[in-house]
C-alpha cells in the first residue's frame, strides 16, 4: 500500500542523547515536512524539503537536524541541544502540480501525514 | 509569514447539531486543507480545497480565496466527530510556491451523546 511510514511509534530518550526519527514515503512525492506538536497545541514546522539534497529550516529548527539523500526518506535527528524534546512528531509529504494560468509555475498540492512518533525524555 | 486563525477555539455540541468552523488567512494561498486529528494523534485529510465548495457526506467545505477565508460545515454531528480540526495553508509566493504549509491553532470539537 502507498503511504507514509513513521518509526518508531514511541521513543524514549535519555538526557544528552541524540535520537533519529524515521520517515519514509512510497508515494513519489517531492516535498516532505517535519512538524512538532505539544499537548493541546497546534503543529509547528521544524524542517521541510522540496527536493533531494535540499532542505530549509522551519519555525523551530534549533536543536534538530535533517537529511534528504533519497526522495523517499526524510529522517529527523533530535540532538542533545534540543532542551525540551518531549513531543509528538509528525511527518508529511506532498506532490507538486502545475498551477493553472501561471505559465509553468509549480506548487505543492495535497499533504498527507504519517501516524506520528511520540518522543519522551526519561 | 502567512497567519492562519481558526475559530472558535472550542466547540461543544449535542449529537445531531450542526456546526460551522472558520479559517481566516492573511495572504493569498495556493493550497488549503482541512484535517481532523483523531484521539491517537493521526491527521485525517478531510478536504483539499484551495477554492470553491466540496461535500463529503455530512461534511462540506467552502473556500473564498479572494476574501481569504474557508468554512467547514458539519451537519448532524456524531460523537465520533469529536477531536481537533485543523486548517492548513500554503502561501502563494508569486506563482511558484515552494513553501511552508502553515497550520492554524485548531478547533477542539466535543460532541456529547
Amino acid at each position: 500500500d502507498g503511504g507514509i511510514t513513521q518509526s518508531p511509534k514511541y521513543l524514549f530518550r535519555k538526557e544528552g542523547q541524540n535520537v533519529t526519527l524515521s520517515c519514509e514515503q512510497n508515494l513519489n512525492h517531492d516535498a516532505m515536512y517535519w512538524y512538532r506538536q505539544d499537548p493541546g497545541q497546534g503543529l509547528r514546522l521544524i524542517y521541510y524539503s522540496q527536493i533531494v539534497n535540499d532542505f530549509q529550516k522551519g519555525d523551530i529548527a534549533e536543536g534538530y537536524s535533517v537529511s534528504r539523500e533519497k526522495k523517499e526518506s526524510f529522517p529527523l535527528t533530535v540532538t542533545s541541544a534540543q532542551k525540551n524534546p518531549t513531543a509528538f512528531y509528525l511527518c508529511a509529504s506532498t506532490p507538486k502540480a502545475k498551477v493553472v494560468g501561471t505559465g509553468g509555475a509549480y506548487s505543492n498540492t495535497e499533504a498527507f501525514f504519517g501516524q506520528g512518533t511520540r518522543l519522551t525524555v526519561v | 509569514g502567512i497567519q492562519v486563525e481558526q475559530s472558535p477555539p472550542d466547540l461543544i455540541l449535542q449529537e445531531g447539531a450542526n456546526s460551522t468552523l472558520r479559517c481566516n488567512f492573511s495572504d493569498s494561498v495556493n493550497n488549503l486543507q482541512w484535517f481532523h486529528q483523531n484521539p491517537w494523534g493521526q491527521l485525517i485529510n478531510l478536504f483539499y480545497i484551495p477554492s470553491g465548495t466540496k461535500q463529503n457526506g455530512r461534511l462540506s467545505a467552502t473556500t473564498v480565496a479572494t476574501e481569504r477565508y474557508s468554512l467547514l460545515y458539519i451537519s448532524s454531528s456524531q460523537t465520533t466527530d469529536s477531536g481537533v480540526y485543523f486548517c492548513a495553508v500554503l502561501a502563494n509566493a508569486g506563482g511558484t510556491s515552494y513553501g511552508k504549509l502553515t497550520f492554524g491553532q485548531g478547533t477542539i470539537l466535543t460532541v456529547h451523546p
